[in-house]
């Protein structure tokens, strides 16, 4: 198992459009998670499911913003409408289920609206 | 609510010079906290973490924290600082039952000088 990988690592898109990420987890974890970080700042949550059911969302994740994960392996984030706001890295994770011992993260999509 | 506060957004060391890294956690309930490093345009790797028991402990590089829970904080610490160390760091808290999501400072960029 090669660990979190996220695809693509790099996006550029112009205001208006849709975008999608995927986040492939490590295999094992059925907790899948989803954050935001802006430049200068931490990483913020967004959403996390168990398996396949999307459990929490923050309220940073707005209309525009929508993730699943459909067989409880692999994630999808999509941003419709982009804004210029939406610019970030966009981290996923995975861990066990009540693991408190940390998660695995991805290396990230970096967005850039333009 | 959860919030964690790390003092000093940039620390500048000598290499083989004492690293510490200031993180003061607010919580209403027994925390979990968690030290992580990002290099540039990476996601976060888990340094150490303290969930319960001995309250001093070890990381992976050389890097510790202790866990003072009169004094809200878990600070990170290296006795001697290497140049590849320089990085991100971020101290983050959950708690158990708050579906492990995790509540992250703003983070401290370590730089190591000759």
């Amino acid at each position: 198992d090669t660990g979190v990988s996220q695809d693509p690592r790099h996006k550029i898109t112009k205001r208006g459009q849709n975008v999608t990420f995927r986040c492939d987890p490590i295999s094992e974890h059925n907790r899948l998670y989803w954050y935001r970080q802006t430049l200068g700042q931490g990483p913020e949550f967004l959403t996390y499911f168990q398996n396949e059911a999307q459990l929490e969302k923050s309220r940073l994740l707005s209309d525009r913003f929508s993730a699943e994960r459909p067989k409880g392996s692999f994630s999808t984030l999509e941003i419709q409408r982009t804004e210029q706001g939406d610019s970030a890295m966009y981290l996923c994770a995975s861990s066990l289920q009540d693991s408190i011992y940390g998660y695995t993260f991805g290396s990230g999509t970096r967005l850039t609206v333009v | 609510a959860q919030s964690v506060t790390q003092l000093g957004s940039h620390v500048s060391v000598s290499e083989g010079a004492l690293v510490l890294l200031r993180c003061n956690y607010s919580s209403s309930v027994p925390p979990y906290l968690f030290w992580y490093v990002q290099y540039p345009n990476q996601g976060l790797q888990l340094l150490l973490k303290y969930t319960t028991g001995a309250t001093l402990v070890k990381g992976i590089n050389g890097f510790e924290a202790e866990f003072k829970k009169s004094e809200t904080s878990f600070h990170l610490t290296k006795p001697s600082a290497h140049m590849s160390d320089a990085a991100e760091y971020f101290c983050a808290v959950t708690f158990t039952g708050g579906g492990n999501k995790l509540t992250f400072g703003t983070g401290t960029q370590l730089k190591v000088e000759l």
